[in-house]
């Protein structure tokens, strides 16, 4: 099982949107409507901010969303502000994590 | 409140033995899938194990099987990873964390570091 493949960085300024792939093969991402994204600040546990690709749990803003196209999935953060500056994993069932991207606000 | 609470972690030899616990509250912790997830240091989510809601059932990263166990007491709302056999690489903070449906994870402890070094 390899990783599911994310951009290592990307990078925004604020009130702009940025877009996270996160792509796998037709045995995980491309199979399954079970991908997930957790947001981890340094230091802290990971938390859970978009399942089933693009469900958000009670409390995560809607600022927040998922989708996927084929065998990518992305998460998109639009509004961007300070505090969504953090690392973002995705998750799929079958392959589990992607190797994390680093979101940089400008 | 959901609670869980990792304990067990520290400084092991390598070739050596930790025992991790995590604690329950705040949730039906029996009728949960219940995994283990490590972080190395500066690196990213490494799913490791994974533990059907009544033990009956276990999975594993290929590169701890044989040498990590994962088990659960329901009665007292915990979950186990024997650690045996320690190599470097093991060296991470491990979480818990409840699989809520297929691979995605609602609850997360707070993390306990395991350190593999002479």
């Amino acid at each position: 099982q390899s990783a599911l493949t994310q951009p290592r960085s990307v990078s925004g300024s604020p009130g702009q949107s940025v877009a996270i792939s996160c792509t796998g093969t037709s045995s995980d991402v491309g199979a399954y409507n079970y991908v997930s994204w957790y947001q981890q600040y340094p230091g802290k546990a990971p938390k859970l901010i978009i399942y089933d690709v693009t469900k958000r749990p009670s409390g995560v803003p809607d600022r927040f969303s998922g989708s996927k196209s084929g065998n990518t999935a992305s998460l998109t953060i639009s509004g961007l502000q300070a505090e969504d500056e953090a690392d973002y994993y995705c998750c799929s069932y079958g392959v589990k994590f992607g190797g994390g991207t680093k979101l940089t606000v400008l | 409140e959901v609670q869980l609470v990792e304990s067990g972690g520290g400084l092991g030899q390598p070739g050596g033995s930790l025992r991790l616990s995590c604690t329950a509250s705040g949730f039906t912790f029996s009728t949960s899938w219940m995994d283990w997830v490590r972080q190395a240091p500066g690196k990213g989510l490494e799913w490791v194990a994974n533990i059907k809601e009544d033990g009956s059932r276990t999975y594993y990263v290929e590169s701890v099987k044989g040498r990590f166990t994962i088990s659960r007491d329901n009665a007292r709302n915990s979950l186990y990873l024997q650690m045996n056999s320690l190599r470097a690489e093991d060296t991470a903070i491990y979480y818990c964390a409840r699989d809520f449906a297929y691979a995605q994870y609602d609850y997360w402890g707070q993390g306990t570091l395991v350190t593999v070094s002479s």
